[in-house]
């Protein structure tokens, strides 16, 4: 089945380590988005990419990085400059164009800063 | 300045309908309005979306106020299973999806 898929669920790092979290879809589409969730808040953007060799910076990209190589893959690292890297982090995908549907989500990578 | 603004929380009684208010007053005339829920450590899954007209699908209905100002989003029936954080979210030319705090639903059985 198509979808998105993020890895690992669950992640712990020690402080001043680098990390990085997967994000893989087969869907085809050509945006795909980073986003962290904090406990009882909404989603706040990081990256986000609408093609191959591409991204731009979202609301809070201190601290991250991305890279856009593969139309399916948009792997997000956490630095050791990100101050609070702690939280949920969700990554989705969908289709170019004004009214092409939904953002497709995966299950979400928690990190743990140890 | 977030885009939309919902309630914090809302409760319902399983069976009846449950209308889920969202306002977003800066909408420009081509941002599309999305709705979405989300459980407890899982990724947000998507309910419907419109731009002016009300919109109906097996999950919910969209209704679109004439000024695009503020929507609802209606759910006929609640159940258990619809128990969630429901966000209202614009979709703008760009492709960017703007978030908001969301309106986190009980369902009293």
């Amino acid at each position: 089945d198509g979808g998105i898929t993020q890895s690992p669920k669950y992640l712990f790092r020690k402080e001043g380590q680098n990390v990085t979290l997967s994000c893989e879809q087969n869907l085809n589409h050509d945006a795909m988005y980073w986003y962290r969730q904090d406990p009882g808040q909404g989603l706040r953007l990081i990256y986000y990419s609408q093609i191959v060799n591409d991204f731009q910076k979202g609301d809070i990209a201190e601290g991250y990085s991305v890279s856009r190589e593969k139309k399916e893959s948009f792997p997000l690292t956490v630095t050791s400059a990100q101050k609070n890297p702690t939280a949920f982090y969700l990554c989705a995908s969908t289709r170019q164009g004004l009214n092409t549907g939904e953002l497709f989500f995966g299950e979400g990578s928690r990190l743990t800063v140890l | 300045d977030a885009k939309t603004t919902q309630p914090n929380s809302m409760e319902s009684n399983e069976e009846e309908p449950v209308h889920l208010p969202c306002n977003h007053s800066t909408i420009s005339g081509t941002d599309y309005i999305h709705w979405y829920r989300q459980l407890p450590s899982q990724g947000p899954e998507y309910v419907i979306h419109g731009l002016t007209s009300n919109v109906n699908n097996r999950m919910a209905s969209l209704a679109i106020a004439e000024d695009r100002k503020s929507s609802t989003l209606i759910l006929h029936r609640a159940t258990l299973r619809d128990a969630a954080v429901y966000y209202c979210i614009l979709r703008d030319v760009g492709n960017q999806f703007y978030f908001g705090t969301g309106t986190s639903l009980t369902v009293i059985p």
